[in-house]
This record gives structure tokens, sequence and C-alpha cells, in this order.
């Protein structure tokens, strides 16, 4: 099956500090989603991004298809970032299934 | 009121017990997933379903079944529980026309 692959595994930023999460997997995907787990648990919609780039306020994510890699900006971070990221994506003909990287653990602090 | 809704969100049973997770969804969409999340894990797939009538395992089926009892509702089920099924588990939704899943606020499970 595809692989997913996030890097870094952990990560420790000062509030106001920018970051790049990256996430590349193996194949060829229609579908590629970025999440955000708070700390509560819940798996929040950053976007949905198979190619391209998108921007939401601080946020903004960049899939290269060809070269099969995905980034997620983090600008200006703030405590409430804190929690894991994950990217999920599926293959064409695979009903929408998802398959996670093990994600980034984001720590924010003051 | 959340498009996604899971039923209990916490549960904490003994080995040997039957238990079942309710997926509740109003967003009105076909498709419909159940996840786990293990710690310090991504989320995978157990099984999943297109509507009522197809019912497809995913890739950590055993151990498991489900129920679609309705286009809004899709029900987990541990027919014997064992302590490795102790769990995060999500229910997720998508339409047939759209991009992305959604998910819901996840059912924790410790199974003692």
């Amino acid at each position: 099956g595809i692989q997913v692959e996030q890097s870094p595994p952990d990560l420790i930023l000062q509030e106001g500090a920018n970051s790049t999460l990256r996430c590349n997997f193996s194949d060829s995907v229609n579908n590629l989603q970025w999440f955000h787990q708070n700390p509560w648990g819940q798996l929040i919609n950053l976007f949905y991004i198979p190619s391209g780039t998108k921007q939401n306020g601080r946020l903004s994510a960049t899939t290269v298809a060809t070269e099969r890699y995905s980034l997620l900006y983090i600008s200006s971070s703030q405590t409430t970032d804190s929690g894991v990221y994950f990217c999920a994506v599926s293959l064409t003909g695979t009903a929408s299934k998802l398959t996670f990287g093990t994600g980034t653990r984001l720590q924010v602090t003051l | 009121d959340a498009d996604v809704t899971q039923t209990p969100r916490n549960r904490i049973t003994k080995t040997g017990k039957r238990i079942m997770l309710e997926c509740s969804q109003t967003k009105g969409h076909d498709r419909m997933y159940w996840y786990r999340q293990d710690p310090g894990l991504g989320l995978r797939l157990i099984y999943y379903s297109f509507d009522v009538k197809d019912i497809n395992k995913g890739e950590i089926s055993d151990g498991y079944s489900v129920s679609r009892q309705a286009q809004a509702k899709f029900s987990l089920s541990l027919e014997s529980a064992i302590p490795n099924q102790t769990a995060l588990y999500f229910c997720a939704t998508k339409d047939r026309g759209g991009d992305e899943q959604f998910f819901g606020p996840g059912t924790r499970l410790t199974v003692l």
C-alpha cells in the first residue's frame, strides 16, 4: 500500500515563530488532506489539497503532486496551534480510503 | 449542532464483553467510515460503507463488525472486546461527489 511519511515527528516553537511541516507519499494520489488534532483529540479539517497552493489565515499548504510531497506552513504560531498535524492521502479508485501519516506533534510555548 | 456525532464519547469495558459504538450524521453524505487511532500513530481504516447495502472491510477489520442501519447511521461492534482494542475510534463521512472526509469527535474506548 501507499506509504505516508511526515517530518519532523516533533516540533517545539516559541509563540510567534514560523514552521514548515512536510508530508511525503509514495504513489500518485487523488486526495490529500491536512488535519489538526487538538489536545482534546478532535480532528479538524485544515486543507483539501491534492495539488497546488491554498491559504487560510496564518496557515497555507502546497502540494507538488509530481514530486509526491506536501508542505504545511504555519506563520506567527500561537499556543492554540499546539497538537498533532496529520497528512492523509487516498489513491484513485480506492473508494477515498484515507491513509494517514504518523503525524507531527507541535508544541507552541509562550 | 455537530454534523457528525459519536456515542458514547468514552467507554470502559472488560475483556470478553460485546460493545457497540454509534455514529450519526446530518450532512446527508452517502459514504461513512470507521477508523481507529492508537497512541502516537495515525488513523487506520476498519470498515467503510457506500450506502446501506454496500459495506466493505478496511485495513484492520478482524475482531470488528459494522451495521449501516440507515444512510445517516453507521455502527461499529466489538463482539468480544480484548485489551489491544483499546484505542480512540473515529467515524467519518464523505459525499460521493465531494472531496473531503469529515470526522466525528471520537470515542475513547478502554478494554480492561
